[in-house]
C-alpha cells in the first residue's frame, strides 16, 4: 500500500534538547512539506522540498531543521531554539508543487 | 497577507440535512483550492481539489464550487450521516510557489443520530 508514515505517533522533548521526527512516503512524489497545527489554527508551513537535496523555508522555520538526501525521507529536527515545540507535526507530499496534497498521521510532540 | 477564514468554526445538524461549508479567501490570484477532512488527531484526508480554471468538482455526496472573482468556495454535503462528523479544512494554493499554500482554520461538523 502506497502512503506516508509519520514516526513516532508521541513525542517527549526534555529542555534543551533536540529531536526528530520521521517522515517516509512510498508515493513517488517530488515534494513534501512539514506542517505545525496548534488548537484553534490552521497549519502552518514549517518547510518544504520540492526535489532531493533541496528545501526552503516556510512560515515559522526558526527553531526547526530539515534534510532531504532521499525521496522518500524528509526528516524534521525540532532544536532546542524552538521555545514552543508543544504541537502536532504533520508531514505530506504531493507529486508536483501545487498537486492534491496526502498528509501522514502526524506526530504529537510534548514537552516534558 | 493572504488570509483564508472558514465560518462557522462549528456546525451541529441533524442526520439527513444538507448542508454547506464556506472558505473565504482575500486573493484571487489562486492556482487551487483544495479540500480536507479531519478527524479528532489524526492526519488530514484529501477531499476534493478545484484547479482555478474549473468551477466545481463532485466526488459523490461531496459538491466543491469555487468563484475567484468573490473569493470564495463552499463545499456541499448532501444527506450528511454521522460518519462525516469531523473538522473540514480549506486550503489555498496562490500563484507563485510552495510558500503560498494558506490553510484556513476549519469548521468542526457534528451530525447527530
Amino acid at each position: 500500500d502506497g502512503g506516508i508514515t509519520q514516526s513516532p505517533k508521541y513525542l517527549f522533548r526534555k529542555e534543551g534538547q533536540n529531536v526528530t521526527l520521521s517522515c517516509e512516503q512510498n508515493l513517488n512524489h517530488d515534494a513534501m512539506y512539514w506542517y505545525r497545527q496548534d488548537p484553534g489554527q490552521g497549519l502552518r508551513l514549517i518547510y518544504y522540498s520540492q526535489i532531493v537535496n533541496d528545501f526552503q523555508k516556510g512560515d515559522i522555520a526558526e527553531g526547526y531543521s530539515v534534510s532531504r538526501e532521499k525521496k522518500e525521507s524528509f526528516p524534521l529536527t525540532v532544536t532546542s531554539a524552538q521555545k514552543n515545540p508543544t504541537a502536532f507535526y504533520l508531514c505530506a507530499s504531493s507529486i508536483g508543487w501545487a498537486g492534491t496534497q496526502y498528509f501522514g498521521p502526524g506526530t504529537r510532540l510534548l514537552v516534558l | 497577507k493572504q488570509e483564508v477564514t472558514q465560518i462557522p468554526a462549528a456546525l451541529s445538524v441533524p442526520e439527513g440535512e444538507n448542508l454547506v461549508l464556506n472558505c473565504s479567501f482575500t486573493d484571487s490570484a489562486i492556482y487551487n483550492l483544495q479540500w480536507f477532512r479531519q478527524d479528532p488527531g489524526k492526519g488530514l484526508t484529501s477531499l476534493l481539489l478545484i484547479q482555478s480554471s474549473q468551477r466545481e468538482q463532485t466526488s459523490g455526496r461531496l459538491n466543491a464550487s469555487l468563484d475567484k472573482s468573490s473569493g470564495r468556495s463552499t463545499l456541499y454535503i448532501a444527506a450528511s450521516q454521522p460518519g462525516d462528523s469531523a473538522t473540514y479544512l480549506c486550503a489555498v494554493v496562490y500563484s507563485g510557489g510552495y510558500q503560498k499554500v494558506t490553510f484556513g482554520t476549519g469548521t468542526k461538523l457534528q451530525v447527530i443520530p
